[in-house]
């Protein structure tokens, strides 16, 4: 089945700093997704992204399909950026593969 | 525009006991899935249903494990004779589907708990 590798697997910042977080694939898919998991286990859709670049205000996101993976970026990040930041992909009928989540914490 | 509710929000049972567990998805999506996270790790996908049909059920963790949706609209999530390894959040969530070949964005209900002593 298709794997699924974020990087890095913690990261530290101080408030207003800028950050990149990647998530890596081992097939070609569909489905891209990046999600936010709050500390009640929320799981936010941030971007569907299965190929190209979108922006939502402090947030964007690259996918590069034909090279297997996505950059999610962090712009002046706030403590209410804080959490797990998780990458799951899917093709067709497959389910969605999640990785094991990238958890940011910004502190002020 | 209401989203996917899950119910209950937190499930505490006694080891042995059967727990049923409810999801309301977005009204127009055809599309149900169900989700387990333990602590520290990713999601891990468990079944889905298209429509009514369970298209599948082979990552189901046991067969202690069932899931109906009956009309094609909620679904129930069933674990009989629970253990203390059953402990996780049970996530349900829901999207489109047109076809069999593009995967549509999936939204997520907030959880359910489940504790096991």
């Amino acid at each position: 089945g298709i794997q699924v590798e974020q990087s890095p697997p913690d990261l530290i910042l101080q408030e207003g700093a800028n950050s990149t977080l990647r998530c890596n694939f081992s097939d070609s898919v569909n489905n891209l997704q990046w999600f936010h998991q709050n500390p009640w286990g929320q799981l936010i859709n941030l971007f569907y992204i299965p190929s190209g670049t979108k922006q939502n205000g402090r947030l964007s996101a690259t996918t590069v399909a034909t090279e297997r993976y996505s950059l999610l970026y962090i712009s002046s990040s706030q403590t209410t950026d804080s959490g797990v930041y998780f990458c799951a992909v899917g093709s067709g009928n497959t389910p969605l593969v999640f990785g094991k989540g990238t958890r940011l914490s910004v502190i002020a | 525009d209401t989203g996917v509710s899950q119910d209950p929000r937190h499930k505490i049972t006694k080891r042995g006991q059967n727990v049923t567990f409810r999801c309301d998805p977005i009204s127009e999506h055809n599309r149900l899935y169900w989700y387990r996270q333990t602590l520290g790790q990713g999601p891990e996908f468990l079944t889905y249903f298209q429509n009514e049909a369970q298209l599948e059920k082979s990552r189901l963790l046991s067969d202690r494990f069932s899931a109906e949706r009956p009309k094609g609209s909620f679904s129930t999530l069933e674990i009989q004779r629970t253990e203390q390894g059953d402990s996780a959040m049970y996530l349900c969530a829901s999207s489109l589907a047109r076809g069999h070949l593009v995967q549509y964005e999936q939204y997520f209900g907030p959880g359910t708990r489940l504790t096991v002593t």
